[in-house]
């Protein structure tokens, strides 16, 4: 059965610090890979897809990797911003389960001013 | 841009009673999503829908039902309201994958904050 983990639970950084959220999925036959950005109380906004087959996505300050073999991926955040701030959730989608995505946990990112 | 609607920001019920939660999308997708999220426990998924009038367990589809007789509505049924049933639901669509790819995103609404008393 697929397992996300993400690490650490919490982080507080300054603004304008660049940044690394870590991914880690125990079964590595995935589809793709997505981050997600959650703010309080509301739904979850898509910010990056990665498929299988790719190393890397960019839009804007943020990139995301893969690296399928090893089961891990990160999002990394450029000049980080108090707007910034927020839940960021990775999910993958196992190649034995369709359609289904596995969440982890989250990472609750708070940028100081 | 994509537009996934949950009727409602904040519901409020009795146990017992039978509740119904709607989601429209408007991109003609033909998977849609139910989710629970508690804090400790992440998302987990209730139920989906691979398209019109299909439908599929998920994790923890105890206590729960779903409708989807057309494609932009999927709807989710407590059927006898329990307060272990208080939490934030949240719905999610995504178009089919086309060929040779598996790039397409689930996009999600603003989710359903439902308290059973």
């Amino acid at each position: 059965k697929q397992e996300v983990t993400q690490i650490p639970a919490a982080l507080s950084v300054p603004e304008g610090e660049n940044l690394v959220l870590n991914c880690s999925f125990t079964d590595s036959a995935i589809y793709n890979l997505q981050w997600f950005r959650q703010d309080p109380g509301k739904g979850l906004t898509s910010l990056l897809l990665i498929q299988s087959s790719q190393r890397e996505q960019t839009s804007g300050r943020l990139n995301a990797s893969l690296d399928k073999s090893s089961g891990r991926s990160t999002l990394y955040i450029a000049a980080s911003q108090p707007g910034d701030s927020a839940t960021y959730l990775c999910a993958v989608r196992a190649e034995t389960s369709g359609s289904r995505l596995t969440f982890g946990e989250g990472t609750q990112l708070t940028v100081n001013p | 841009d994509v537009k996934v609607t949950q009727s409602s920001r904040y519901l409020v019920k009795r146990t017992g009673e039978k509740v119904f939660l709607e989601c429209v999308q408007d991109m003609d997708h033909e998977n849609m999503f139910w989710y629970r999220q508690d804090p400790g426990l992440g998302l987990r998924l209730i139920y989906f829908s691979y398209d019109v009038k299909m439908k599929e367990k998920g994790d923890i589809p105890e206590g729960y039902s779903v409708s989807r007789e057309k494609k932009e509505r999927f709807s989710l049924i407590l059927e006898s309201a329990s307060t272990n049933q208080t939490s934030m639901y949240l719905c999610a669509s995504r178009r089919l994958d086309r060929a040779g790819g598996s790039n397409q995103p689930q996009h999600f609404g603003d989710g359903t904050r439902l308290s059973i008393l």
